[in-house]
């Protein structure tokens, strides 16, 4: 069955080092790769898309990797801050039809000053 | 622009209670879809929508039912309530690309609704 996997552990940083977020995918083939970042209490907003023809993609202090061959996306942040904290949630396309995301369980993110 | 909103914020319902949870959004979008998010599962694809007029099922339909009557409205129904749909739910939009293929188009989504089943 379709799969994906996020860290569920928060990851704990210290402010101005960079973030490494993990996405695992198992039996998909996805076309493209989205990242979300949610705030508590509210609902998730997009941050960076890649496709599967695409290794890297940077906004800001945002890189986001894709390796359809390991069947990973890497997220990271660069030069943290404690603005930064958030659940960060990476979503696949599975079925083409209706613009479908799956979503994984997210990782929770704390940077601290 | 209001972007994607959504009705009521919270609600309570005892077991049994039907419910309609309404999202609005005014970006024109065609595709409309309800999640719903529990502790450790992620967001989970309820019902969506391509199109006015138009709804399927997506993961988890059992329990739900959904329509689509306007282009900006897509409306979330609980006929009887389970405290297992206990649960934030949330609604999302995106547009299509050119010629209707859908390119990978971000998600909009609404602030939630915090749903309680006693």
């Amino acid at each position: 069955s379709q799969k994906i996997e996020q860290n569920s552990e928060a990851l704990n940083i210290q402010e101005g080092k960079t973030a490494t977020l993990t996405c695992n995918y198992t039996n998909y083939s996805p076309a493209y790769l989205q990242w979300y970042r949610q705030d508590p209490g509210r609902g998730p907003v997009f941050l960076l898309l890649i496709r599967e023809n695409e290794k890297e993609k940077r906004k800001e202090r945002l890189k986001v990797t894709f390796d359809t061959t390991l069947k990973q996306s890497l997220f990271h942040i660069t030069a943290s801050q404690p603005a930064d904290s958030a659940t960060y949630l990476c979503a696949l396309r599975g079925e083409a039809a209706g613009n479908k995301l799956t979503f994984g369980g997210g990782t929770r993110v704390l940077v601290k000053p | 622009n209001a972007g994607v909103t959504q009705t009521p914020k919270f609600r309570v319902l005892k077991t049994g209670q039907s419910m309609t949870l309404l999202c609005a959004q005014d970006m024109n979008h065609e595709y409309m879809y309800w999640y719903r998010q529990d502790p450790g599962m992620g967001l989970r694809l309820i019902h969506y929508s391509v199109g006015e007029g138009t709804t399927a099922k997506g993961e988890v339909p059992d329990g739900y039912n959904v329509s689509r009557l306007k282009k900006q409205n897509f409306l979330l129904g609980l006929e009887s309530a389970a405290p297992s749909q206990t649960s934030v739910y949330f609604c999302a939009s995106s547009e299509i690309g050119p010629s209707g293929f859908v390119l990978g188009n971000e998600q909009f989504f609404g602030p939630g609704t915090r749903l309680t089943v006693l």
